[in-house]
């Protein structure tokens, strides 16, 4: 059965201390994996779409990156508006449907 | 301008009650979709249209009807509403590509079933 596990639950950071979300997934084949923060009360918002096994991805303090079996999403000098829940989900071939992790509930402290 | 937008954006009602979550878009998307977030933030997908056609329809009580008028709309109407229901139901859109598509999600409905 496909599945997609992230951790930690949850992280607590000092503003300034980099730290790695990790997402393992096991699925039957990978057309994409996805990574979103959610904001409290919100919808998620789209962060990155990597394709590929060694495939990265860049923007302001968040870098995402993709192995054969797992993603990471490297947060450098974290600040409190950092502070969500990040989301990751894949998307296996011939399908349209997302299968997504549990969230990592990160929370940045000034 | 509001790409995904959904109303109402709270909803309280009474078990047994029937109700209705509208979801609009305005990116040009083919395909929309309905997910449900329960109470420890795991999101699930529930159905799934393109271009009008139901193409997801995952194990979900048949009290569930989603409507799909046109591209770029797409309802939720719930019967006989029950407690397990109260959750925040999200709507998304993607444009199909060979390659991948994104989907964008809109600001959710949390639904309160008493």
């Amino acid at each position: 059965e496909d599945q997609v596990t992230q951790s930690p639950e949850a992280l607590r950071l000092q503003e300034g201390e980099s730290s790695s979300l990790n997402c393992s997934y096991t699925v039957s084949g990978l057309r994409g994996l996805f990574w979103y923060r959610q904001d409290p009360g919100k919808g998620p918002e789209f962060l990155f779409t990597l394709y590929s096994a060694g495939e990265e991805k860049e923007k302001e303090r968040l870098k995402a990156t993709l192995t054969k079996k797992e993603s990471f999403l490297h947060i450098t000098a974290p600040k409190p508006e950092d502070s969500a829940t990040y989301l990751c989900a894949v998307q296996t071939p011939g399908t349209y449907k997302y299968i997504f992790g549990t969230g990592t509930r990160l929370k940045v402290l000034a | 301008d509001t790409a995904v937008s959904q109303t109402p954006k709270y909803l309280v009602t009474q078990m047994g009650n029937d109700k209705s979550i509208k979801c609009e878009q305005n990116l040009g998307h083919d395909t929309m979709y309905w997910y449900k977030q329960d109470s420890k933030k795991f999101l699930k997908i529930m159905f799934s249209y393109n271009n009008k056609e139901l193409i997801i329809n995952e194990t979900v009580p048949n009290r569930f009807s989603p409507k799909s008028p046109d591209k770029a709309h797409l309802n939720l109407h719930i019967n006989s509403l029950e407690l397990g229901d109260s959750a925040v139901y999200f709507c998304a859109s993607s444009q199909f590509l060979s390659h991948t598509d994104t989907q964008y999600f809109g600001p959710g409905t949390r639904l309160t079933v008493l």
